[in-house]
């Protein structure tokens, strides 16, 4: 299986904060990259996939980037309802499988 | 725009057979368009894709759960269905079902999902 580590954890960030998660994949995983935000009680709400394609009626300040094992999350200008849990999602080889998540707080 | 509920019991003693039934509205089961998966995950901690069902019989299935698990469309009522056997503690946790494309760049990516069922198993 391949291996998804995000970092960090958790992190504690403003309101207008830039924020960036990592996730590194075990092996490559090419392009093939998806970002989820998962509020508290909620399902997964998918963002992006390949990498860097917005999900429709996802916010433009959601960017990814990378390629191969390492890869970016990126929220410009941290929004109230960006608070939330992150998780990265390879689909490159079945069984499909997902970062342990991170955190994002209100400091 | 479709729409998915799970549904079952929310409690399951160990060593019985979880059953767990997503049920489709806005779309159908038999497109030829998507996959539908089970995905699990535990109190606080992260996701387990378990399996995927596809309208031609296909499955595919997590080897960490593969010798338990089975995987079915009722197309008659438009819905899919996951059974979980021989359970322990372990296996408790909120499972979702959810809807991917096939084919194309978002194959594999999970872009609608049900609200989730909390499945506990205990005596």
């Amino acid at each position: 299986d391949i291996q998804m580590t995000q970092s960090p954890s958790s992190l504690s960030a403003s309101v207008g904060d830039r924020v960036n998660i990592t996730c590194r994949a075990s092996r490559t995983i090419t392009k093939y990259l998806s970002w989820y935000q998962q509020k508290s009680g909620k399902a997964p709400k998918l963002l992006m996939y390949t990498t860097s394609s917005l999900q429709s009626g996802v916010p433009s300040r959601f960017s990814g980037s990378g390629s191969g094992t390492d890869f970016t999350l990126t929220i410009n200008s941290l929004q109230p309802e960006d608070f939330a849990t992150y998780y990265c999602q390879q689909s490159y080889s079945p069984p499909w499988t997902f970062g342990q998540g991170t955190k994002v707080e209100i400091k | 725009q479709v729409k998915l509920q799970e549904s079952g019991p929310g409690l399951v003693k160990p060593s019985q057979t979880l059953s767990l039934t997503c049920s489709v509205s806005g779309g159908s089961v038999t497109s030829g368009s998507y996959y539908w998966s089970w995905i699990r995950q535990p109190a606080g901690k992260g996701l387990e894709w378990i399996g995927r069902f596809y309208n031609t019989g296909s499955t595919n299935y997590n080897p960490s759960l593969e010798s338990r698990v089975t995987m079915s469309l009722d197309t008659s009522n438009n819905h899919f269905s996951l059974r979980l056997r021989s359970v322990t503690a372990a296996d408790t946790a909120v499972y979702y079902c959810a809807r991917s494309p096939y084919g194309g760049l978002k194959e594999d990516i999970f872009d609608y999902w049900g609200q989730g069922t909390l499945v506990t198993v205990s005596s």
